[in-house]
C-alpha cells in the first residue's frame, strides 16, 4: 500500500515555540504538499515542492517555511508559532509527470495542531 | 487568482433521498477531481474527470464535467450512511511549462439521517 506518513497526529504548542511537521511519503514521488484545513475554509495550499531542494509559495504561505532535502520527506516549519496557525496540516504527494499532470493526491492522516 | 466554488456547504438528507455537490470554476479547467473525507480521516480520492462533458459512474455515485470544461457535478443515488463526509472537489489548470495549480473547492459536508 502506498502511503503518506504524517509524523505527529496531535500536538500542542505555545505560542512563540517553533514548530516541525514532518511528513515521509513511500511512492517515489516527485510532488509534495502541505494544506491546512479549517472549518468553513476547506483545504488552502501553504507550500509545495516539485523536486529536492526546490519549493514554491502557495496561497498561504506566511508564517510557514519547508523544507525538501530528501526526496520522500518534506517539512513545515512554523518559525513562531502564533495561535491563528491552530489547524488541521494535512500533506500530500503526487507523482510528477509531462504537463497536464493528471495524478491523484494522497494525503497523509493530518496533524492537529494547537497553539496555546 | 484562479476561484472553485462548491455548493452546498451543508447537506442533510434521509437515508435514501439523492444528494448533489456542484462546483463551479472562474477559470477552464485541464481535470477535476473529487475526493472523500470521511469524518476525522483524510480526504481520498474518487475519481478525476478530463474531457469536456465526461460522465463517470461508480456505483451510486455519478461524476459529471460541464463542455465548457469550468463545472462539475457529484450526485450520489440513494444515499446510506456510509455516504457521510465531505466531498471535495479539486480542479486543475495547466500554467505551462510543469507547472500545475489545483484548486480545492470548500467542500460540501454531507449528513444522512438513517
Amino acid at each position: 500500500d502506498v502511503k503518506v506518513t504524517q509524523s505527529s497526529r496531535y500536538l500542542v504548542k505555545r505560542t512563540g515555540e517553533k514548530v516541525f511537521l514532518e511528513c515521509v511519503q513511500d511512492m517515489d514521488h516527485e510532488n509534495m504538499f502541505w494544506y491546512r484545513q479549517d472549518p468553513g475554509l476547506g483545504l488552502r495550499l501553504i507550500y509545495f515542492s516539485y523536486d529536492v531542494k526546490m519549493k514554491e509559495k502557495g496561497d498561504i504561505p506566511e508564517g510557514y517555511s519547508v523544507s525538501r532535502e530528501k526526496k520522500e520527506r518534506f517539512s513545515l516549519i512554523l518559525e513562531s508559532a502564533s495561535t491563528n496557525q491552530t489547524s488541521m496540516y494535512l500533506c500530500a504527494s503526487i507523482r510528477g509527470g509531462g504537463p497536464p499532470n493528471t495524478g491523484e493526491l494522497f494525503f497523509g492522516e493530518g496533524s492537529r495542531l494547537t497553539v496555546l | 487568482g484562479q476561484q472553485v466554488m462548491q455548493i452546498p456547504q451543508y447537506q442533510h438528507v434521509q437515508e435514501g433521498e439523492d444528494f448533489t455537490t456542484y462546483c463551479n470554476s472562474s477559470t477552464t479547467l485541464s481535470n477535476i477531481q473529487w475526493y472523500k473525507q470521511r469524518p476525522g480521516g483524510h480526504p481520498v480520492f474518487l475519481i478525476q474527470l478530463v474531457k469536456s462533458g465526461e460522465v463517470k459512474k461508480q456505483k451510486r455515485l455519478t461524476f459529471q464535467f460541464g463542455e465548457a470544461k469550468k463545472n462539475s457535478s457529484l450526485h450520489i443515488t440513494a444515499t446510506q450512511t456510509t455516504d457521510v463526509g465531505t466531498y471535495f472537489c479539486a480542479g486543475r489548470r495547466f500554467e505551462g511549462g510543469s507547472n500545475y495549480k489545483l484548486t480545492f473547492g470548500k467542500g460540501t459536508l454531507l449528513t444522512v439521517n438513517p
